[in-house]
């Protein structure tokens, strides 16, 4: 059972592009959606993350929109660059004492020069 | 100063032998976690720990042992190692819960069963 399913599974973007990565939950006991990003041999690092109280978040050229009642949220990148290429994995989690985060699958975006 | 580390890196290892890997964080988070990563590169959760104690064991094998001396380490130890075992294994702290703050992940150990 895939609580959070991520799509696409792969994206290329060509340099000045909009990157866009959608994920969608299905426990509504979720309340705390991270991003992460991850380059080839490197741990997963948080980009940006977002609280179901605001239907947006901006950090620089990054963004994430979420939708509560359709429950789903999105990585929006603008004027991606080459530096972008990595692995993006949404995830979720309980807030308060819970201890784990749920992962989507992961996105793999290349951006071409 | 790395933040979280793990050792080491690499690990190949024949089936059946039993192997451990350490994980610190210089970070004075409470918590610490193992996270498994697979060859399709999806991350899921193994264990939990909160001031030493476990708190999440995600249905992970009795081959898998983890063990916390203190708030800043946490091993994992791997039994009668299987092929299915192969993959990245990451460690990470958060101040708390990953309710609402951010998990440092360390570099992730690459174990190989042959």
């Amino acid at each position: 059972q895939q609580q959070v399913k991520q799509s696409p599974q792969s994206l290329i973007v060509q340099k000045g592009g909009i990157s866009i990565i959608n994920c969608a939950y299905e426990n509504t006991a979720f309340d705390y959606f991270p991003w992460y990003q991850q380059f080839p041999g490197k741990g997963p690092a948080l980009l940006i993350a977002i609280r179901p109280d605001v239907s947006e978040k901006k950090e620089g050229r990054f963004t994430i929109s979420f939708n509560k009642s359709a429950k789903q949220f999105s990585l929006h990148i603008m004027d991606s660059q080459p530096g972008d290429s990595a692995t993006y994995f949404c995830a979720a989690s309980v807030g308060g004492s819970n201890y784990k985060l749920t992962f989507g699958k992961g996105t793999l975006l290349t951006v071409n020069p | 100063d790395t933040a979280v580390s793990q050792t080491p890196k690499y690990l190949v290892t024949q089936m059946g032998n039993d192997k451990s890997i350490k994980c610190e964080q210089n970070l004075g988070h409470d918590t610490m976690y193992w996270y498994k990563q697979d060859s399709k590169k999806f991350l899921k959760i193994m264990f939990s720990y909160n001031n030493k104690e476990l708190i999440i064991n995600e249905t992970v094998p009795n081959r898998f042992s983890p063990k916390s001396p203190d708030k800043a380490h946490l091993n994992l130890h791997i039994n009668s190692l299987e092929l299915g075992d192969s993959a990245v294994y990451f460690c990470a702290s958060s101040p708390a819960g990953t309710g609402n703050t951010e998990a440092f992940f360390g570099q992730g150990t690459r174990l190989t069963v042959v």
